[in-house]
């Protein structure tokens, strides 16, 4: 069966600061691996997903992540935090290419201090 | 075009009822997929329709059946409703494997 454990549900970060999100995944097959983002009271907007066409995987809004086989890690990342990144986090696995059947973490609320 | 939109945005039900969430897919995408989210929860996968089939279920209970029309539109139902039923329920919908998702029902059990 495949999972993903978030580490952390709250994470702070000044303005400016770089941000790390902690994901690491269980998967018995090559994972297709992704993050999400929530905005309260909105749907889900995807930032990036890994399909093995690389390691480092570069998503909207100037964030990236990089799959880490060894350490079973796809942490996600952004140089500078700017205020309106403040929302939940969501990374996410599938064992298909396709959409299908994505199992999700519990979330990260990323909050910007000023 | 429009994206996935999702209707009503929130409802609120006794316990022992039944709901109906509605889900109009993006323009073209011909899957549609139903998850969860619980309070302070990722989302949960309950299932998906492809073709008016469903194609695949997550691990709930026969309460919740769905119904994918046509014209690709679905349906979830939930019967005899819980308290614990109580959250926002996604919808998503899919053309070659990209999902995109709507802005959810909450639905609330009293």
């Amino acid at each position: 069966a495949q999972s993903v454990t978030q580490l952390g549900s709250h994470v702070s970060v000044s303005e400016g600061a770089l941000v790390l999100l902690r994901c690491n995944y269980s998967s018995s097959v090559p994972p297709y691996l992704f993050w999400y983002v929530q905005y309260p009271n909105q749907g889900l907007q995807l930032l990036l997903k890994y399909t093995s066409a690389a390691t480092l995987v570069k998503g909207i809004n100037g964030f990236e992540a990089e799959f880490k086989k060894s350490e079973t890690s796809f942490h996600l990342t952004k140089p500078s935090a700017h205020m309106s990144d403040a929302a939940e986090y969501f990374c996410a696995v599938s064992e298909r290419e396709r959409d299908d059947k994505i199992i999700f973490g519990k979330g990260t609320r990323l909050h910007i201090l000023p | 075009d429009a994206g996935v939109t999702q209707s009503p945005t929130h409802l609120i039900k006794t316990r022992g009822q039944q709901v109906t969430l509605r889900c109009s897919p993006k323009s073209g995408h011909d899957t549609v997929s139903w998850y969860q989210q619980a309070l302070g929860q990722g989302p949960q996968f309950i299932f998906q329709y492809y073709e008016e089939e469903e194609r695949q279920r997550g691990n709930f209970p026969d309460r919740f059946s769905g119904h994918q029309y046509p014209n690709y539109s679905s349906e979830l139902n939930v019967n005899a409703l819980l308290l614990g039923d109580s959250a926002l329920y996604l919808c998503a919908s899919s053309l070659d494997g990209r999902a995109f998702f709507g802005q959810g029902t909450r639905l609330t059990v009293v």
